[in-house]
């Protein structure tokens, strides 16, 4: 079965700090993606990054990187330099990759990041 | 490109009635749609798989009769809540996976409450 764990339920930092936030999945899959969506309080979700579980390599997009270690079974995002309107619940998720369209995505528990002014 | 509309935004209902959400694919065929609920300050929770053309295939503890899935083409696929309770209330949001990419999209969602 797969399953996605956000241990850190919310987090509070002040502007301009960087923060992580963690994930860990489980997968019987050899093959699988791993996805990063923002939920702001509209509700619509935001895609930030999909990893495919061949490339470990780390990704740096402007402020944000993601940290992919396959070893730990984890995944984890930062954010550098923190600011108010990255407020929102991030969502680690997780999907196969066999079997085309029908595959389903699995969603983390999600944390809620507030970031003061 | 690959926008999936969804609607309505929100909708408030009796208890008792049944309330209609309508997912459209604008620019791609879904042959499949995941419809997920969303309790709040929950995650989203996967409720079923609609498939074109065939049954949907309902998540455990999902009950079938309450929650119908109709997918009867390629650009459509709708989820009706039957006899809406309170605990009914909940954002549900539809999405489909682009078989080019392996990414996803997502409806806007569909925010519900039942009085």
């Amino acid at each position: 079965a797969q399953k996605v764990t956000q241990a850190q339920t919310e987090i509070s930092v002040v502007e301009k700090e960087d923060v992580t936030l963690d994930c860990v999945y489980e997968t019987r899959d050899t093959t699988y993606y791993l996805f990063w969506y923002k939920q702001p309080p509209s509700g619509e979700l935001v895609f930030l990054i999909r990893r495919n579980s061949f490339d470990e390599q780390n990704e740096i997009s402007g402020r944000y990187s993601w940290n992919f270690q396959k070893s730990t079974s984890s995944f984890n995002f930062t954010i550098t330099a923190s600011q108010v309107v990255d407020s929102a619940v991030y969502f680690c998720a997780l999907s196969g990759i066999d079997g085309g369209a029908t595959n389903k995505l699995i969603f983390g528990t999600g944390t809620l990041l507030a970031v003061q002014p | 490109g690959a926008v999936v509309s969804q609607h309505p935004s929100w909708v408030i209902c009796k208890s008792g009635t049944s309330v209609k959400i309508e997912c459209r694919s604008l620019d791609f065929q879904a042959t499949t749609m995941f419809w997920y609920r969303q309790f709040p300050k929950q995650s989203l929770m996967l409720m079923a798989t609609s498939n074109e053309g065939s049954k949907a295939t309902y998540e455990q503890g999902v009950e079938k009769d309450k929650f119908l899935i109709n997918h009867a083409s390629l650009t459509l696929s709708t989820l009706t809540v039957t006899s809406a309770h309170p605990e009914d209330s909940s954002f549900y949001i539809c999405s489909a996976r682009l078989t080019a990419n392996y990414g996803y999209t997502f409806g806007s969602g569909t925010r519900l409450t039942v009085v």
